[in-house]
């Protein structure tokens, strides 16, 4: 029974590419978090995510960033013409449902960005 | 001044050691949890709470929700415990998975 799989685990990126990273959530979790965690600072929300719904991106920088989680294969966290201000690690979480996360939800290994 | 408040920032101590690291918050919340991150950088769920008092092996968290106030405790402190530990809060009336971290307080604890 796999956790949440993120990869790459590491990715390099030179300014103004894309970046695509990728989470399967645990087997049976419907839900996907995703959080950044900045050098030296806090973990911080991005975006919550259903199958093929968002139900909450208000921590998603408005430019560049976007998010899906189709009805088949992971969920995506997209970033757009990378700037060096993206250097971070970006970490994915899984529920089992609306109210899973109560219960009980599981992190990912994280990807670490580096933007050269 | 930041919503969720930890201390200390670093914390040393010898192996054995009774540990007590607090977090105070200012905002309604729905819950309170306590997560711990290994350098290497893997995030553990330790515990959830909205009331009282939990406890697993050597860690214990309690909350007092008039005081916006929580504590994580690690009795019979081990190496093994070194590692950044993180509170985090869920607002009230937010979406799951919405939380609020604190900036961690990082544990070493010396043989």
């Amino acid at each position: 029974n796999a956790g949440v799989m993120q990869n790459p685990r590491h990715l390099v990126r030179r300014r103004g590419q894309e970046a695509r990273l990728r989470c399967s959530p645990m087997k049976g979790h419907s839900h996907v978090y995703w959080y950044r965690q900045l050098p030296e600072e806090g973990l911080k929300f991005m975006v919550y995510l259903q199958k093929e719904n968002i139900i909450d991106e208000s921590g998603m920088p408005k430019e560049r960033f976007s998010a899906e989680f189709p009805k088949e294969g992971p969920s995506i966290l997209r970033i757009q013409q990378v700037v060096r201000g993206d250097s971070a690690a970006y970490f994915c979480a899984s529920s089992p449902s609306a109210t899973g996360f109560s219960y009980g939800y599981t992190f990912g290994s994280g990807t670490r960005l580096t933007v050269v | 001044k930041n919503e969720v408040e930890q201390s200390p920032q670093n914390l040393t101590a010898q192996e054995g050691e009774f540990i007590t690291i607090n977090c105070s918050y200012s905002v309604g919340i729905s819950a309170l949890h306590w997560l711990q991150q290994h350098p290497g950088g893997g995030i553990v769920s330790l515990f959830m709470l909205s009331s009282g008092k939990k406890k697993h092996g050597r860690l214990i968290a309690t909350i007092n929700i008039q005081e916006k106030h929580s504590s994580l405790h690690i009795t019979a402190s081990h190496p093994r415990d070194s590692a950044v530990y993180i509170c985090a809060v869920g607002r009230d009336g937010g979406s799951q998975g919405n939380l609020i971290f604190g900036k961690g307080t990082k544990l070493s604890v010396k043989p």
